[in-house]
């Protein structure tokens, strides 16, 4: 059978807060930088992305983050609703890797109503 | 609806017995990958075609073979699983590097 799963870092929020979830990303020559959202039993899907040239990039509810300084991403949530509720993960492409995505460990996201 | 599909969605194999995973894309995206996730862990990537070129992992096991016929498949062949291999697979493409992934839904493997 499968290995026993790793604990993820989870989040909970309230129906209506804003949620900021966060990613270290390992490689400073990393170029582009991507959210998804993960529901159960599915696979991935997009959210937004970023390219290492920008450092914010804003989307219909959400915002992405970037500081290369200290190597950090975030995504964050406004007015977050119960279909919120997943694992959000970030991901990094290294330059001159051909699209490669390195996935980061992932956070559960739960919004109570 | 352009999409990634991949079937089954779910599969059951036994120890040993050869199993193979397919996805297929209607986007006419250039790369396909193929990843491997288990519960509460990250997707891992094991391959990916860019074209008719073939990319592999360096750590990904000998176990684990892909195929691609053309532009719109993509085969998964495990040879010989194991119960280490359990997981679900996932597939996805991209239009070229440096953009973004779609992926299809997943199959689910289990192995007894």
């Amino acid at each position: 059978g499968e290995s026993v799963g790793l604990h993820l870092p989870t989040l909970s929020v309230q129906e209506g807060d804003n949620s900021i979830i966060n990613c270290a990303y390992s490689n400073s020559a990393s170029d582009y930088f991507i959210w998804y959202k993960q529901e159960s039993g599915k696979g991935p899907q997009f959210i937004i992305d970023i390219r290492s040239n920008m450092d914010k990039r804003q989307g219909q509810r959400v915002t992405v983050l970037l500081n290369k300084t200290v190597k950090h991403l975030s995504l964050q949530i406004a007015a977050t609703q119960p279909g919120d509720s997943a694992v959000y993960f970030c991901a990094e492409k290294r330059v001159g890797s051909q699209g490669n995505l390195i996935f980061g460990k992932g956070t559960k996201l739960s919004v109570k109503p | 609806d352009a999409m990634v599909i991949q079937n089954p969605r779910y599969q059951v194999t036994q120890f040993g017995k050869p199993v193979t995973l397919s996805c297929s894309q209607t986007l006419n995206h250039n790369v396909m990958y193929w990843y491997q996730q288990k519960s509460s862990q990250a997707p891992k990537l094991l391959f990916h075609y860019y074209d008719k070129d073939f990319n592999n992992e360096a750590d990904t096991p000998d176990n684990f073979q892909s195929r691609r016929p053309n532009t719109s498949f993509c085969f998964l062949d495990i040879r010989s699983p194991g119960l280490g291999d359990a997981a679900m697979y996932l597939c996805a493409t991209s239009r070229g590097g440096g953009y973004e992934q779609f992926f299809g839904p997943g199959t689910r493997l289990t192995v007894l």
